[in-house]
């Protein structure tokens, strides 16, 4: 158990619709990453926040938009789904900004299906 | 450009012996944070190991070390007396200091035969 914790574990929702996805980080982290895995695109970086200011963007498309609150858990929410949106979404969070040395611990994911 | 190489899509390997996955990056910093992480079938992504690249010993983690040929911008991973619990994607990773996200290998496919 790495200490990341996300909900719901599996999302099946329509096209068009909108979902919000929850991730709390592990006791004492600050940054927050989002990312996408699918099977055509592998692993994406999507976004980041450390301590509720959005650090770096990845490959985060308009429709999707994330944040994170004062009591650190993050929200990624996505609208408009497409079928291409199906995939798995992974929170990890890490204790400093920006360091290379930071390693990411990751939840157990969100899978969403777009029907 | 790719920065991160995982040469090897699938492996088989018996039960019992070591088996090592490849991985070669690119990067012109020279502050950078290799990682390896295992994703088992059920789907959630484990951290297994770092190496740093002013480190200047290997890093190991119980069966877990890692090959860390600066010169030839290669991190490859050795798990050793390999388990049928291994039998996983394993995915390397690369964090430059310049840069905040983890950077992605596709992946190998790891198959432990008992």
């Amino acid at each position: 158990d790495s200490g990341v914790t996300q909900t719901p574990k599996h999302l099946i929702t329509a096209t068009g619709q909108r979902v919000t996805l929850r991730c709390s980080p592990r006791s004492g982290d600050l940054s927050v990453y989002w990312y996408q895995q699918s099977l055509d695109q592998g692993l994406q970086f999507l976004i980041q926040y450390y301590n509720g200011e959005e650090r770096a963007k990845g490959n985060i498309l308009e429709r999707f938009s994330a944040q994170q609150f004062p009591d650190l858990h993050s929200e990624l929410n996505l609208s408009s789904l497409e079928l291409g949106d199906s995939a798995l979404y992974f929170c990890a969070s890490s204790g400093g900004p920006h360091r290379a040395t930071d390693t990411q611990y990751f939840g157990p994911g969100t899978r969403l299906t777009v029907l | 450009a790719q920065k991160i190489t995982q040469t090897q899509p699938g492996m088989f390997v018996q039960e019992k012996e070591a088996v090592t996955l490849d991985c070669t990056y690119d990067t012109s910093d020279p502050s950078y944070g290799l990682f390896w992480y295992k994703q088992p079938s059920s789907g959630e992504m484990i951290f297994l190991i770092y190496q740093g690249s002013y480190d200047q010993q290997n890093a190991t983690e119980g069966r877990y070390s890692l090959n860390f040929q600066k010169a030839r911008k290669s991190a490859n991973l050795v798990i050793s007396a390999s388990q049928l619990g291994d039998s996983a994607m394993y995915f390397c990773a690369m964090r430059e200091r310049s840069n905040y996200q983890l950077i992605w290998g596709a992946g190998t496919k790891l198959i432990i035969k008992p």
